[in-house]
């Protein structure tokens, strides 16, 4: 089955630590995004990257970091600067081009305890 | 002024009723537009593309009025299970590359009772 894989599905983070949450796609899609939604809120792009080996800052990148080694893969690491991260973190992916329709992960939410 | 604005409701109607949901949009050089659904506590899934034309799937139709950069869906007859958020979604992306840099409202929920 062709998909797009988020793990875990439910994280909790102590105060001053550093989190990584996964994100897997086998669509063989060019494009992958990272979202976070908080409640009443839409979907924030924290990071996108068009292409292995690059990536960009979207609209609410401090305090997170990215890597895109392998086409498939996405991760987003929370860091300790980031002052809020209790939210509901979501990945996608498209083909680059206009048009197409994003796919989603089933997403992870992380709390701060 | 929001990129994207919606109404956020809740919209609540009968089973059979007709609904519209209204979004409009700050970017003008705009060029492609969606209507995503989200269930609760799940991640959203596309239920249809808006094009310039309208278009319908069904039920649901949806409008593009460029000039007053607004984008509507209507349902009919709506079910229960048509009970959801609808989130519109604007791509804001530099189209050369194709890039989608997809802008999402804050979205509209709907409950339909019995």
């Amino acid at each position: 089955d062709g998909g797009i894989t988020q793990s875990p599905k439910y994280l909790f983070r102590k105060e001053g630590q550093n989190v990584t949450l996964s994100c897997e796609q086998n669509l063989n899609h060019d494009a992958m995004y990272w979202y976070r939604q908080d409640p009443g809120q839409g979907l924030r792009l924290i990071y996108y990257s068009q292409i292995v080996n690059d990536f960009q800052k979207g609209d609410i990148a401090e305090g997170y970091s990215v890597s895109r080694e392998k086409k498939e893969s996405f991760p987003l690491t929370v860091t300790s600067a980031q002052k809020n991260p209790t939210a509901f973190y979501l990945c996608a992916s498209s083909i680059n081009r206009e048009w197409t329709e994003a796919f989603f992960g089933q997403g992870t939410r992380l709390t701060v305890v | 002024r929001k990129e994207v604005e919606q109404d956020p409701g809740p919209f609540n109607v009968p089973e059979g009723a007709t609904v519209a949901f209204n979004c409009t949009y700050s970017n003008s050089a705009s060029q492609s537009f969606f209507w995503y659904r989200q269930d609760c506590r799940k991640e959203p899934k596309l239920l249809m593309s808006v094009y310039s034309s309208g278009n319908e799937d069904g039920r649901f139709t949806a409008q593009l009025n460029r000039a007053s950069q607004y984008i509507s869906l209507l349902i009919r007859d709506s079910k229960l299970s048509d009970s959801a958020t609808y989130l519109c979604v604007v791509n804001m992306g530099t189209g050369y590359t194709g890039f989608q840099k997809l802008v999402f409202g804050t979205g509209t929920r709907l409950l339909v009772s019995p």
